[in-house]
């Protein structure tokens, strides 16, 4: 099925571990988002992409950094997990209208920092 | 700056009761309003979507009409199911700009047989 794949789904860290999340689109999507989900406070955003290549800051960027080195991926990584880092990750991807037709998200990934 | 402001959950309702989510917005421009819906578990899928003044999105019974006037994009079904138990999130696209989509907070409906 087409659509936002998001790797893995459920991760532990340790405070001061890295990791790496992983989305990929098959849609042929310019643009890509990170969000993260917490209680009461709806999404917000991370980082996004409007190409391969590129990448820009969002509303919540500390401690995120972000790569997109082929069109259907963007990395998320965490270099040194807080505990403020608990939470639910979403991708998204659009084309260059979104605002037209729409977002695809992925299944989200739930990071827990302990 | 751009925002969205939904009413606070839990909303509570028997089945075949009449919905009502209010959202409220605050935009430059002429932004893209949508619903997004997320199922226990699930990502967030898209319910519906306007993207102009007067617009009225609809979809599996649920509807919002753009109000520019009152900048709202209030989400209604006439007849709720119990599978319709889910949080929505209001959420807009900036006219301008990379298409960021800024989201309301969310408001779990609870519908009860």
């Amino acid at each position: 099925n087409a659509g936002v794949t998001q790797t893995p789904k459920f991760r532990v860290l340790k405070t001061g571990q890295s990791m790496t999340l992983l989305c990929a689109q098959d849609m042929n999507h310019e643009y890509m988002y990170w969000y993260r989900q917490d209680p009461g406070m709806g999404l917000r955003l991370i980082h996004y992409s409007v190409g391969e290549g590129t990448t820009a800051k969002g509303e919540v960027p500390d401690g995120y950094n972000v790569s997109r080195l082929k069109k259907q991926n963007f990395l998320l990584g965490l270099e040194s997990a807080a505990p403020s880092q608990t939470s639910v990750y979403f991708c998204a991807s659009s084309y260059s209208q979104g605002r037209l037709y729409g977002y695809t998200f992925g299944s989200g990934t739930r990071l827990t920092v302990v | 700056g751009n925002s969205v402001t939904q009413m606070e959950g839990p909303v509570t309702l028997s089945e075949e009761a009449f919905l009502t989510i209010n959202c409220t917005y605050t935009a430059t421009g002429y932004p893209s309003l949508f619903w997004y819906v997320q199922y226990p578990g699930e990502g967030l899928q898209l319910l519906l979507k306007a993207t102009k003044a007067d617009d009225k999105g609809s979809n599996k019974g649920f509807e919002a009409t753009y109000r520019k006037e009152t900048t709202s994009f209030h989400l209604e079904k006439g007849s709720v199911q119990v599978s319709d138990s889910a949080v929505y999130f209001c959420a807009l696209s900036e006219s301008g700009g990379y298409n960021k989509l800024i989201f309301g907070a969310g408001t779990r409906l609870a519908v009860h047989p």
